[in-house]
């Protein structure tokens, strides 16, 4: 991995179901994980910053936890509600140390 | 504080236009950012400030994009001339650091180039 991917990039869920997605780095010379949660017309919202392998982080219903040494992050909305839909962010700084972004998973939450 | 406020929020305008894009940062972040928003790209940083100085404008698209920062409470993004594949959503952040903070975003500036 050279850069930051997430996946999937949208999915769709049914309100009050959970669902969990992924961001994947590279492993070495990690620093520290940013989540940002982007509804349209707002502005990107920072929900967690991580820097921890095995951190977990939790605000709500949403979560994340954090492996650095395999590369990878997820994030869990457990009870999906219509206002969680939105373009959920992850990124980190890469090379030059400049935050680099995902392209982001967009979650619809259908009621 | 109010947060990172940008202007315009919505901009339409014909191709071969000037566009320019305002944004005031967080008062005593050291470091601003310009970010574009596309549905094939993702976020893409374009330029970044550090201290009104440009650091790092390796993600300027060409000759037509430049961005100035005159001082610690204002930039600029402008655009000209503005062409049809410019049409975005451009974000300006700040933050007190490059790394380990979070980088706070403004609402964008919703751009249309018809």
């Amino acid at each position: 991995i050279l850069n930051v991917e997430q996946s999937p990039q949208s999915l769709h869920v049914q309100e009050g179901d959970s669902t969990n997605f992924t961001c994947s780095f590279p492993s070495s010379n990690f620093y520290a994980l940013h989540w940002y949660r982007w509804e349209t017309a707002k502005s990107p919202e920072a929900l967690f910053v991580m820097t921890l392998n095995g951190d977990e982080k939790k605000k709500g219903r949403i979560s994340a936890t954090l492996n650095t040494k395999e590369g990878y992050s997820y994030l869990y909305i457990k009870g999906s509600q219509p206002e969680d839909s939105a373009t959920y962010l992850c990124a980190l700084p890469l090379g030059d140390y400049k935050l680099s972004f995902g392209a982001g998973t967009t979650v619809t939450v259908r009621a | 504080d109010a947060g990172v406020i940008q202007s315009p929020r919505h901009e339409v305008t014909e191709m071969g236009q000037e566009v320019t894009l305002r944004c005031k940062p967080i008062s005593g972040h050291d470091y601003l950012f310009w970010y574009r928003q596309t549905m094939m790209r993702g976020l893409e940083l374009l330029i970044y400030f550090n201290n009104n100085v440009p650091i790092d404008d390796s993600g300027m698209p060409e000759d037509r994009f430049s961005a100035k920062m005159p001082n610690a409470s204002f930039s600029t993004l402008k655009i000209q001339p503005s062409e049809p594949r410019d049409s975005a959503v451009y974000f300006c952040a700040s933050s007190p650091d490059l790394t380990g903070n979070t980088i706070y975003f403004g609402e964008g500036s919703w751009l249309t180039v018809v």
